[in-house]
């Protein structure tokens, strides 16, 4: 079935240092939505991309959707401890239902 | 308040037995969702509910079960069927099932058989 690929799986970063993780398809998607999900925590909604090369921004977080809305990205400037957590993108598959990727780690060194 | 509740938070179960994990929502969505997360694998997606008295399988709904009585509540039970129930639990709802529609998640009930 349709899957969406999330890259990287992990990454560590020092305090203070920019993040990027991607989301990637096979196919053209209708829409892209981000979750976070702190440790031991639940996923919480971010943001929502539909349109073709939009680019939203929420404080240090910027979230891009390319133009043949295959690809997406979630841009972190100067991480925060408070940034620590696994960020997922979602997407509607044929079905009309919701996949998730799954997930990058990200880990902030002090 | 309005949210999601699913209770227990940590459960403890012998292997062989049925467990029924709780999931009630006050946001009068209209859409429930159930997901599994293993460590690495994302969120899989187990059985879903439009509306009162339907619900459709997900991607793994094989050893688990699922009822919608009222709008409120989608308990998930995972049976003996189930081969690897050791998992994160997750509900969530959404106003409807239609993929623009955020979806709220409650706090999770991880489940160790033993």
């Amino acid at each position: 079935g349709q899957q969406v690929m999330q890259i990287p799986q992990y990454q560590h970063v020092q305090e203070g240092e920019d993040f990027t993780t991607y989301c990637n398809s096979s196919t053209t998607l209708s829409n892209i939505q981000w979750y976070k999900q702190r440790p031991g925590g639940h996923p919480v909604f971010l943001i929502q991309l539909v349109k073709s090369g939009e680019v939203k921004k929420q404080k240090r977080l910027t979230f891009q959707f390319g133009e043949a809305k295959k690809n997406s990205s979630l841009h972190i400037t100067a991480t925060q401890t408070t940034d620590v957590g696994t960020y997922f993108c979602a997407a509607m598959n044929r079905d009309d239902k919701i996949i998730f990727g799954k997930g990058t780690r990200l880990h902030i060194l002090p | 308040d309005g949210g999601i509740t699913q209770s227990p938070k940590y459960l403890f179960r012998k292997e062989g037995q049925n467990v029924t994990l709780s999931c009630e929502q006050n946001l009068n969505h209209d859409a429930m969702y159930w997901y599994r997360q293993d460590p690495g694998q994302g969120l899989r997606l187990i059985y879903y509910s439009q509306i009162v008295n339907d619900f459709q399988k997900g991607d793994i709904a094989e050893g688990y079960s699922v009822s919608r009585e009222k709008k409120e509540s989608f308990p998930l039970t995972v049976t003996s069927a189930q081969k690897n129930p050791t998992a994160f639990y997750l509900c969530a709802s959404s106003q409807r099932v239609l993929a623009y529609n955020e979806q709220f998640f409650g706090p999770g009930t991880r489940l160790t058989v033993l």
